[in-house]
């Protein structure tokens, strides 16, 4: 079983759904969270970290349950911008971050 | 703005090759990593360095070493390149926080990524 596992998608949505993406990860000492986002052959950069009491930036909100083990991404108003693939990622502790393989995100006119 | 470059874009070596992967960040961070990425299997790390000729294994070391003589230059070596190298290959720096091997990092910044194809 992967570290971190997530959707590959894509998700087809057109501008202005709400789309919403969850992540699982196995490792329970894992402390911090994050979504990177990645463009057609760019390198990945963060969009935002995910705290134990939900984050939100703009139309972006991260959430966190650490009971179940899961981290989600909603995105609201989506824009064609938002057209990417959407990485999760596990802080697993001793400076080593694993990513899942990401969700593929179509944004649609 | 957070600055990490690496030598080349698009690279092409044969079989055997010894090959070197440069990066450079300008932010002073103490932590720099080498990624590769593959298509359905994500980025999975190579090696890590938190210091000056400090280096850790990550996930997948075999065939490649590192070298981390000045804090802003993290250099990834395949002693004998084969094709199952191809890949694209990316490097991160970051700061610590808090001290010591066991603590979390911050942000990491990408590279563009190198395209390394082994004929």
């Amino acid at each position: 079983r992967k570290e971190v596992e997530q959707d590959p998608g894509p998700f087809n949505v057109p501008e202005g759904a709400t789309v919403a993406f969850n992540c699982t990860y196995s490792n329970s000492a894992s402390q911090s969270f994050f979504w990177y986002r990645q463009d057609c052959r760019k390198e990945p950069k963060l969009l935002m970290s995910v705290y134990s009491s939900g984050n939100e930036d703009g139309r972006f909100t991260a959430q966190l349950n650490r009971a179940s083990q899961y981290i989600s991404l909603l995105i609201r108003d989506s824009k064609l911008s938002d057209s990417a693939t959407y990485l999760c990622v596990a802080d697993t502790g001793f400076q080593k971050l694993v990513f899942g393989t990401g969700t593929r995100l179509l944004v649609s006119p | 703005d957070v600055k990490v470059t690496q030598s080349s874009r698009y690279l092409v070596k044969r079989t055997g090759e010894k090959v070197f992967l440069e990066c450079v960040q300008d932010m002073d961070h103490e932590n720099m990593f080498w990624y590769r990425q593959d298509p359905g299997l994500g980025l999975r790390l190579i090696y890590f360095s938190y210091d000056v000729k400090m280096k850790e294994k990550g996930d997948i070391p075999e065939g490649y070493s590192v070298s981390r003589e000045k804090k802003e230059r993290f250099s990834l070596i395949l002693e004998s390149a084969s094709t199952n190298q191809t890949s694209m290959y990316l490097c991160a720096s970051s700061f610590v926080i808090g001290p010591g091997q066991g603590s979390s990092t911050d942000t990491q910044y990408f590279g563009p990524g190198t395209r390394l194809t082994v004929l």
